[in-house]
Order: structure tokens, then C-alpha cells, then sequence
């Protein structure tokens, strides 16, 4: 069965501060794999979705990476803002008709 | 816009009562999802459907129920049998195999509460 972790649970920076969030999954076979910021007592938003042939999707500040033989991906968030504050959780499918295997997330605080 | 809409945004539920959330959605896609929220914690998969008239249980599907009667249209009910329905609902829909399809969206939610 997929499991997927994020590491840390809660981070805490100073703005402008570029930061690295982490996501494992134990079954490298995936189709593809997607980042979501969740605003408190919101839905998820779609970030960045990375097919299991790329190797990494950029989106302004945010630039994803997929190394699926390590089972690990990660976001990257350039120059951090106040405004970046959210949980981000990711997802991995493992076939295209399956269901998506969420992490717990990564609760994210920028400090102005 | 095309988007997905959950209602209502609050619910309260009464001991015993039986509530229905509604989940619709406008971007023709095939496959439509119900996941839980607790606080502090991931998602869990509650039913999810990927075509019309079908609908497959998911983790946490004991004292809940949905009908897939309309593609658009994917309704969950919370029974009187789920002890401890207190949680944020999310609603989710994916298209088809298309790269530009593939990104699960998500609704806005609706947090139930026991009275």
C-alpha cells in the first residue's frame, strides 16, 4: 500500500527566505504526482503536477522536483512572502484511472 | 468559469439525522471524489466515482452514501450510523487522461457539526 510523508509537519521562517518542503512515497511506481496549498478552512488548490517522465515543473516562485527512484519529491519556494502561508500537501497516483494517496502536509509560516 | 461548487459552506447535523452535501461541478469530468478532514490531519477517501451511475467505496466509507445519477452531480449523505461526522468534506473532480486533465480540483468545502 502507498504511503506518502511530508517532512516537517510545521516550518516557520523569516520572509525572503527561499525554503524546501519534502514529500516521500514508498511505491516508486507512480503515474504522477501533485502539490496543493490548502488556505485555513478552504480547498486544496492545485500547485504544480509532475508526470512520473518529468523531472521537475516550474510555477513562478514554485518549482517542484520528482526523483522517483528515491521515492522523493519537493517544492521549492523562492523568496518567500507572507502570503505563502498555508499547508501544502502532496499527492502521488499511482495509474492513471487510480485514486490519488494523500501526505499529511506541511504547515507553512512566513513571518513579515 | 468552470469550477466545482459544494454547498452548503456550514451544516449542522442533530443526533439521529440523516444530512445530504452537495457537490456539482461544470467541467465535464469524469471522475468525481469525496474526501474527510479532521484537523491536523491528511485527507482519507471517503467514495469516489469515475463514471456515471458507478461508485466505488473508499477508506472510510462506513456510514456514508452517494448516488452518481447526473456526471456533474456527485451528493454525499452522512447517515445516522457515522458516530462522528464532525469534519471539514471535501469534493474533488478529475478529467480525462489529457496531461491538461489530470490536476484533481478541488470544491470550497463544507464544515458539518454535531448539535
Amino acid at each position: 500500500k502507498q504511503e506518502v510523508t511530508q517532512i516537517p509537519a510545521a516550518l516557520s521562517v523569516p520572509e525572503g527566505e527561499n525554503l524546501v518542503l519534502n514529500c516521500s512515497f514508498t511505491d516508486s511506481a507512480i503515474y504522477n504526482l501533485q502539490w496543493f496549498r490548502q488556505d485555513p478552512g478552504k480547498g486544496l488548490t492545485s500547485l504544480l503536477l509532475i508526470q512520473s517522465s518529468q523531472r521537475e515543473q516550474t510555477s513562478g516562485r514554485l518549482n517542484a522536483s520528482l526523483d522517483k527512484s528515491s521515492g522523493r519529491s519537493t517544492l521549492y519556494i523562492a523568496a518567500s512572502q507572507p502570503g505563502d502561508s498555508a499547508t501544502y500537501l502532496c499527492a502521488v497516483k499511482e495509474t492513471s484511472g487510480s485514486r490519488l494517496t494523500f501526505g499529511e502536509g506541511t504547515q507553512l509560516t512566513v513571518n513579515p | 468559469d468552470g469550477g466545482i461548487t459544494q454547498s452548503p459552506k456550514y451544516l449542522f447535523r442533530k443526533e439521529g439525522q440523516n444530512v445530504t452535501l452537495s457537490c456539482e461541478q461544470n467541467l465535464n469530468h469524469d471522475a468525481m471524489y469525496w474526501y474527510r478532514q479532521d484537523p491536523g490531519q491528511g485527507l482519507r477517501l471517503i467514495y469516489y466515482s469515475q463514471i456515471v451511475n458507478d461508485f466505488q467505496k473508499g477508506d472510510i466509507a462506513e456510514g456514508y452514501s452517494v448516488s452518481r445519477e447526473k456526471k456533474e452531480s456527485f451528493p454525499l449523505t452522512v447517515t445516522s450510523a457515522q458516530k462522528n461526522p464532525t469534519a471539514f468534506y471535501l469534493c474533488a473532480s478529475i478529467g480525462g487522461e489529457l496531461a491538461t486533465n489530470e490536476k484533481l480540483l478541488f470544491g470550497s468545502g463544507t464544515q458539518l457539526s454535531v448539535l
